[in-house]
């Protein structure tokens, strides 16, 4: 049971343009909501947050969108360089738990 | 200092074999984490250590056996591991059980099991 999707497995983008990643949950109970970047044979790098009461959250050139009716959030990289590509992965958790529950990532590659 | 530290880098060790990894961290967060991933795959949660204690075993094998001997430091002891136990094993760390704390990751063991 995947909690947490990314339907997309790969988007390409040339640099300068704007990447939207996209991301979807289906508990209700998740309330805190995280993006990772990651590199091969890396750790994942933390990015951006939002808690469930806001409905964006910007720092930079990385934006992060909530819908909690639709439950979707979605990040806004702008503009894309090429040192953004990597594994983009979205996490969710519940009620400032310790529990991350990552969805499945989306490859990102921002062509010159 | 926002790292999180993890060694070794790479293992290959055989089903018989006795090994640990070792996660350090000096941020002063007091819950720390074991994930695993495999390759195309997201992280998934193994344990979770909050104030030394564990708090969380996501029904894991007993052939892992974490280890938290002091607010820095987590060990994960590995013994009669199996080929599809290979995989990045992930260390990370995070202020304490809180809201609105993000986990900081460690660069991963590669692990591989012969």
């Amino acid at each position: 049971d995947q909690q947490v999707k990314q339907n997309s497995p790969s988007l390409s983008v040339q640099e300068g343009r704007i990447s939207i990643l996209n991301c979807d949950y289906t508990n209700s109970m998740f309330d805190y909501f995280l993006w990772y970047k990651k590199y091969p044979a890396e750790g994942p790098t933390f990015l951006i947050s939002i808690s469930s009461i806001k409905d964006k959250n910007e720092d930079g050139r990385f934006t992060v969108f909530l819908n909690k009716s639709a439950k979707h959030l979605s990040l806004h990289i702008v503009p894309s360089q090429p040192g953004d590509s990597a594994v983009y992965f979205c996490a969710a958790s519940t009620g400032g738990g310790n529990k991350l529950t990552f969805g499945t990532g989306t490859q990102l590659k921002v062509e010159l | 200092d926002t790292e999180v530290t993890q060694t070794p880098k790479h293992l290959v060790m055989g089903m018989t074999n006795k090994k640990s990894l070792k996660c350090e961290q000096h941020m002063g967060h007091r819950a720390m984490y074991w994930y695993k991933q495999k390759a195309k795959k997201p992280p998934e949660l193994m344990f979770v250590y909050s104030y030394e204690k564990l708090s969380i075993n996501e029904s894991v094998p007993s052939r892992f056996s974490p280890e938290c001997p002091n607010s820095s430091l987590l060990n994960l002891h590995l013994h009669a591991l199996q080929p599809e136990d290979s995989a990045l094993y992930l260390c990370a760390s995070s202020q304490d059980r809180g809201f609105n704390t993000e986990a900081f990751f460690g660069q991963g063991t590669r692990l591989t099991v012969v």
